[in-house]
């Protein structure tokens, strides 16, 4: 079965700096996708941003980046010149592709609290 | 109304009570999901639906009931709950189950039960 780990429960960061949050995933399978999706304070998850494993290239989002490190199943957010409105709670999550099993399952990690600071 | 809505927004129910949540999404998609999320656990994906026949069901207790009359209107019945049972239940919707359709979260039912 996948697990994601996110190591770090809470991070804080001063507005207009950089943070990143880690992410590491256990799988077998060659073939998935990653997201990063944030849940601000009203509750509404949406997706922040998303890698597919077969692509070298790292994804990225206007200030988001990834650091996806396939054979490392690393997959670390970097959140560049942070806005108070980037506050939330963040989390990893993974899916697979593996067309002849259930991939209707989206495994998410615990998350990880960022706050930011004026 | 635009996006994936859930009502009620709040709910509190005694464990005989017999109660149900529903989701609406306004996006035109064609798959629909229901999760729960507990404090300090990841989230748990309980039901997928896709062109509303269920397909995937993940070990939850018969206690919950889904059901997707369309593809536009999921809904989670619930009866003889249990305190453990408190906890945000998430409803989304994607284009179709395929792994890399995004998910569009609704703001979620919080759930007591007493």
């Amino acid at each position: 079965a996948q697990t994601v780990t996110q190591s770090q429960p809470e991070m804080s960061v001063q507005e207009a700096e950089t943070v990143t949050l880690s992410c590491t995933y256990d799988t077998s399978e060659s073939d998935y996708y990653l997201f990063w999706y944030k849940q601000p304070p009203s509750r509404q998850m949406i997706l922040v941003i998303r890698q597919e494993a077969y692509k070298q290239q790292n994804a990225t989002e206007n200030r988001f980046s990834v650091n996806f490190q396939k054979a490392a199943k690393s997959f670390s957010l970097k959140i560049s010149d942070s806005q108070l409105g980037d506050a939330a709670m963040y989390f990893c999550a993974y899916r697979s592709d593996y067309s002849g099993g259930s991939n209707y399952k989206l495994t998410f990690g615990k998350g990880t609290l960022l706050t930011v600071n004026p | 109304e635009t996006g994936v809505t859930q009502t009620p927004r709040h709910l509190v129910m005694g464990m005989t009570n017999k109660k149900s949540l529903k989701c609406e999404q306004h996006l035109g998609h064609n798959a629909m999901y229901w999760y729960k999320q507990s404090a300090k656990k990841p989230l748990e994906l309980m039901f997928v639906y896709s062109l509303e026949e269920r397909v995937e069901n993940n070990s939850v207790p018969s206690r919950f009931s889904p059901e997707c009359p369309n593809s536009s209107h999921l809904f989670l019945h619930l009866h003889t709950l249990q305190p453990e049972d408190s906890a945000l239940y998430l409803c989304a919707s994607s284009q179709d189950p395929r792994a890399y359709n995004e998910q569009f979260f609704g703001p979620g039912t919080r759930l007591t039960v007493l």
